[in-house]
């Protein structure tokens, strides 16, 4: 699987978007762009992914760049409870596809 | 949704006892299931991925004969820490690939295991 780049680490103001990139230079084609976030003490939870065009859910919206080299994760109105670690992994969605975290980044979100 | 369990949440044991930990899906079946090994302030590190019903296949550098797992069951997969020491201290997290679900992958809230 293809890696990807993120900041160590950023903050945002409750109720103001919070924007987090991710590059992944070396993606291929068939690989998707996943999102996570880890609480601390607790699993990750799935946020949301997408291929090629922008996606969006209750949770957040993911814009992935036209030549697929990086994408940003958008959450629209932080809370405080959105203070998490976040990973933005690629990978194939095949049967032998695994989920391979790197270091993530740290959102911190300040009243 | 998608609900995967782990039991225990934490366990403390002492050095050289073993201690077992369970992963359940609980609203789908899955015949693919993941161990990850989590250190403070550190990323996830995947341990081994088990297969209904095979061995499981597991990353280099982790002991196999240290960190046995079953998956007997598409809802069950154990992981068994022999001989536990303090190295061995960590955060233990489960994740279950849904197999009708285009292969998405659902994590358990994980297992804080203390080694005495």
């Amino acid at each position: 699987d293809a890696k990807t780049t993120q900041p160590p680490s950023m903050d945002c103001a409750e109720g103001r978007a919070a924007n987090l990139p991710c590059n992944h230079s070396t993606i291929s084609g068939n690989e998707y762009v996943y999102w996570y976030r880890q609480i601390h003490s607790q699993g990750p939870q799935y946020i949301i992914h997408g291929l090629k065009n922008n996606e969006t859910n209750e949770m957040a919206s993911l814009i992935i760049t036209e030549d697929r080299k990086s994408s940003t994760l958008i959450l629209p109105h932080a809370t405080l409870r959105d203070t998490a670690v976040y990973y933005c992994i690629v990978r194939t969605t095949g049967a032998n596809s695994k989920l391979t975290f790197g270091k993530g980044i740290t959102l911190s979100v300040r009243p | 949704g998608a609900v995967v369990s782990q039991h225990p949440s934490w366990v403390i044991c002492k050095s050289g006892t073993s201690v077992k930990i369970e992963c359940r899906s609980l609203d789908f079946q899955a015949t693919t299931m993941f161990w990850y090994r989590q250190f403070p302030k550190q990323s996830l590190m995947l341990m081994a991925t088990s297969n209904e019903g095979s061995k499981a296949t597991y990353e280099q550098g982790v002991e196999k004969d240290k960190f046995l797992i079953n998956h007997a069951s598409l809802t069950l997969s154990t992981l068994t820490v022999t001989s536990a020491h303090p190295e061995d201290s960590s955060f233990y997290i489960c994740s279950a690939r849904d197999l009708y679900s285009s292969y998405e992958q659902y994590f358990g809230p994980g297992t804080r295991l203390t080694v005495t």
